[in-house]
């Protein structure tokens, strides 16, 4: 199956800085990346995904870049603001079957003021 | 409102005593998931459902169990074979397999 992995596990930042979170998978058929957000007591919510297709995609001040050939793929947050501060969970689909995503253990993103 | 529900919040259960959760949801999504999640671990899948009477095992499957008998509803039963079973269980669905995630709430079960 897939493997997905997850670095760094936590990362804290100054508020205004930037954020990087960067995940490698295994399978060279997964082609669907997405990108979730835990605040703490809440439930996961997707950010932004990205598919196999394009190689970046920007949704205002998050955007993730995709590197097929070497299997990463990141997430980065400009401007960072204290509501960035959560647990961000990457993800992978399993290419050969359609179904289930593969998680990272997840980075808790802490922005300080 | 659309949504998925996941009942009980809170849940704890003697050892040697199965339990099962409810999820429900009236987004008319035909796949649903449920996740194990611990601390620094992620999250697991357990079982997922791609259509009504149908499931297949996830990665961390064993001494749990799942039923699809109606399109709304996936519950789990973490039974008595689930050798650590105090965890945050999330329940999901989605359109399609390669679609947005829609997470429940959650259940936190706490084994006594």
């Amino acid at each position: 199956g897939e493997n997905v992995e997850q670095h760094p596990s936590t990362l804290s930042v100054q508020e205004g800085d930037s954020a990087v979170i960067k995940c490698t998978y295994s399978d060279s058929a997964s082609n669907y990346f997405p990108w979730y957000k835990q605040e703490l007591g809440k439930r996961p919510q997707l950010i932004i995904d990205i598919r196999s297709n394009v190689g970046e995609k920007k949704d205002q001040r998050i955007a993730v870049t995709l590197n097929k050939t070497a299997k990463h793929f990141s997430l980065h947050i400009t401007e960072t603001q204290p509501e960035d501060s959560a647990v961000y969970f990457c993800a992978a689909n399993q290419g050969s079957t359609l179904g289930r995503l593969y998680f990272g253990r997840g980075t808790q993103l802490t922005v300080w003021p | 409102d659309g949504g998925i529900t996941q009942s009980p919040k809170y849940l704890f259960r003697k050892e040697g005593q199965n339990v099962t959760l409810s999820c429900e949801q009236n987004l008319n999504h035909d796949a649903m998931y449920w996740y194990r999640q611990d601390p620094g671990q992620g999250l697991r899948l357990i079982y997922y459902s791609q259509i009504v009477n149908d499931f297949q095992k996830g990665d961390i499957a064993e001494g749990y169990s799942v039923s699809r008998e109606k399109k709304e509803s996936f519950p789990l039963t973490v039974t008595s074979a689930q050798k650590n079973p105090t965890a945050f269980y999330l329940c999901a669905s989605s359109l399609s397999p390669t679609g947005e995630l829609f997470f429940g709430e959650g259940s936190r079960l706490t084994v006594l």
